[in-house]
């Protein structure tokens, strides 16, 4: 089975709300990453979390790291239209190679 | 300052042509990496340049698919014969050097093969 798995696959929210997508892994990590893709277009870095860390901030952006339960979560609050696009979670172990889920397709609804 | 460039950004063979795609990393990031995304599937791992040298390339598929980077600079990938699975969006990133650093990615390259 494959590191950073997220969920839910799909989101659908009205503009305003708040969305929450989870993320899962298996091996012990270096740090997580988030990044979005906008459709047709390249993936664009939100957040980096160490693994020493438990939270971290970003405008609107809140990620969450828990090492323990090896899962992170990233919150976009007051979402706006222009938020739709793909999310993917991504760790790093030993080698510097970025592990990709299959990431959560959120979609903003005005 | 210029981001990571690919070239081109949509490229349709036939199967058993060659093609080959370029990538462009921002200046002075010495980690070049290849990752792909074939339809429906996670993005997954390629290889790994460090300047001119492959410092991992565990996730190359087979032999038919060879990655360059003469002087360190930009990096080639070139796929002979391609075939039907090869089919899928290509994409490149570069950082600094340390896991800590953060890989900015290009826009991708779609490979259709028919």
């Amino acid at each position: 089975s494959q590191q950073g798995e997220e969920d839910p696959q799909a989101l659908s929210i009205q503009e305003g709300e708040n969305a929450t997508m989870n993320c899962s892994y298996k091996t012990s990590i270096n740090n997580l990453q988030w990044y979005r893709q906008n459709s047709g277009r390249g993936l664009v870095h939100l957040i980096l979390i160490r693994s020493n860390e438990r939270e971290k901030h970003s405008g609107r952006l809140r990620v969450t790291l828990d090492t323990s339960k090896k899962s992170s979560s990233l919150l976009i609050t007051a979402s706006r239209a222009a938020d739709t696009a793909s999310y993917f979670c991504a760790t790093i172990s030993g080698a510097q190679k970025l592990v990709f889920g299959q990431g959560t397709r959120l979609t903003i609804n005005p | 300052e210029a981001g990571v460039t690919q070239f081109p950004s949509h490229s349709v063979i036939e199967k058993g042509q060659t093609v080959t795609l370029r990538c462009d990393p921002i200046s002075g990031h010495d980690n070049l990496y290849w990752y792909r995304r074939v339809m429906g599937k996670e993005i997954k791992f390629l290889l790994h340049f460090v300047k001119e040298s492959k410092q991992d390339e565990s996730g190359m598929p087979n032999n038919r698919f060879l990655a360059e980077r003469t002087g360190g600079t930009y990096s080639t990938l070139k796929v002979q014969p391609a075939e039907l699975e090869d089919s899928g969006v290509y994409f490149c990133a570069s950082s600094l050097s340390g896991p800590s650093y953060e890989q900015y990615f290009g826009p991708g390259t779609r490979l259709t093969v028919t």
